[in-house]
């Protein structure tokens, strides 16, 4: 167990939905990290939070956008799905901003977009 | 565009065999490689290198960066069925600064009793 919580497990939605995925870092750490797996594309980093504050982007969607809230828990928020958005999506976290601190990965979120 | 190359895809050998697994990279500003293993959930963190020739040991698991010629090999020893899983290999930064992760496809590694 990483200490990093990721709510929910899984979600089934249609395409055109909007979903909202959580996470809380594990205590102490205050960057977030939001990451895409899929079966084609591999693990994908999408977004870096610090503190509250966007960090870094990756490869995300103008369709996907993400935040940080002053409890340290991000949400990542999925819009006008669509079949291709089917993925584990991933929360990590870190003490720091810099890569010399691992990334301690959360259990992940299964979507399903039907 | 950072690049992570793992080989091979996938490898099923048996009980006790010693396997390499390789990640050849290109990134433009490198300043770590990690492993991680993922069975069927998070990935769950084996090493990080920064320099050039040391070794890292864990156990049976080992594993060694070369930043000359941009790869990195895990060695893992006397391998057991709990080995089985995918192992990952990631690079950082992402590139524009990011300090996200690039990671390869992995290695789907298949270890028979």
């Amino acid at each position: 167990d990483s200490g990093v919580t990721q709510t929910p497990k899984h979600l089934i939605t249609a395409t055109g939905q909007r979903v909202t995925l959580r996470c809380s870092p594990r205590s102490g750490d205050l960057s977030v990290y939001w990451y895409q797996q899929s079966l084609d594309q591999g693990l994908q980093f999408l977004i870096q939070y610090y503190n509250g504050e966007e960090r870094a982007k990756g490869n995300i969607l103008e369709r996907f956008s993400a935040q940080q809230f002053p409890d340290l828990h991000s949400e990542l928020n999925l819009s006008s799905l669509e079949l291709g958005d089917s993925a584990l999506y991933f929360c990590a976290s870190s003490v720091g901003t810099r890569l010399q601190e691992t990334q301690y990965f959360g259990p992940g979120t299964r979507l399903l977009v039907l | 565009e950072d690049k992570v190359v793992q080989s091979p895809l996938s490898l099923v050998v048996h009980e006790g065999d010693t396997v390499t697994l390789n990640c050849s990279y290109e990134v433009t500003n490198f300043r770590s490689l990690l492993w991680y293993k993922q069975e069927k959930k998070a990935p769950t963190f084996l090493f990080m290198l920064t320099s050039s020739g040391i070794e890292k040991k864990s156990g049976r698991l080992s594993s060694i960066l070369d930043k000359k010629e941009l790869f990195s090999i895990l060695n893992i020893t006397a391998t057991q069925t709990g080995d089985s899983a995918v192992y990952l290999c990631a690079v950082g930064p992402s590139g524009g600064g990011a300090d996200g992760l690039t990671f390869g496809k992995g290695t789907h590694l298949i270890i028979q009793p």
